[in-house]
């Protein structure tokens, strides 16, 4: 099935400095990679993906970057906020399998 | 509005009961699925479906039972067979992999707690 993998698992950074967090998946027939944000009692909530056909796509402070070669996706963060700190996800799936399986997500503590 | 409506928020069972979390979902989605989340853990899928009376097990689907009897809600029972039921429970639903527009959407979750 679909291994998919998250790294780091958790990163702390100071405000206004960039985050990046990188998504490995296994399987090549994926075409669609989301990254999902979680606040702390909630359910995860979209906050930017990317196509197959898109190697970068950019929305004000956050920003995708795909591979598909070598099956990688990152989400950028620049000038980090308190409020940027949270739990993220990713989960690349369109491929072989219906299953919608999560990364193992990555705890970003912003420090102010 | 439209959206994905989890009830209760807070659960309690006894050992050895039985209890449904319900899923509720106004989306027009086909797509539906179930999550549980341990403390400081990811999301580990336990229940999908993608058509009424249809379903399939996801990763760790052992104590578990669903049903899709319509479209909108996909409940969630928690058995007896559910050796270690404290978690927060998850629901998303989509439209299906392959379409445009794929997001997940979650509905804000149940945290059961076995007393």
């Amino acid at each position: 099935g679909e291994n998919v993998e998250q790294h780091p698992s958790t990163l702390s950074v100071q405000e206004g400095d960039s985050a990046v967090i990188k998504c490995t998946y296994s399987d090549s027939a994926s075409n669609y990679f989301p990254w999902y944000k979680q606040e702390l009692g909630k359910g995860p909530q979209l906050i930017i993906d990317i196509r197959s056909n898109v190697g970068e796509k950019k929305d004000q402070r956050i920003a995708v970057t795909l591979n598909k070669t070598a099956k990688h996706f990152s989400l950028h963060i620049t000038e980090t906020q308190p409020e940027d700190s949270a739990v993220y996800f990713c989960a690349p799936h369109g491929g072989a399998t219906n299953k919608l399986i999560f990364g193992t997500g990555t705890l970003l503590a912003v420090q102010p | 509005d439209g959206g994905i409506t989890q009830s209760p928020k807070y659960l309690f069972r006894k050992e050895g009961q039985n209890v449904t979390l319900s899923c509720e979902q106004n989306l027009n989605h086909d797509a539906m699925y179930w999550y549980r989340q341990d403390p400081g853990q990811g999301l580990r899928l336990i229940y999908y479906s993608q058509i009424v009376n249809d379903f399939q097990k996801g990763d760790i689907a052992e104590g578990y039972s669903v049903s899709r009897e319509k479209k909108e809600s996909f409940p969630l029972t928690v058995t007896s067979a559910q050796k270690n039921p404290t978690a927060f429970y998850l629901c998303a639903s989509s439209k299906l992999p392959g379409q445009a527009n794929t997001e997940a959407f979650f509905g804000q979750g149940t945290r059961l707690t076995v007393v």
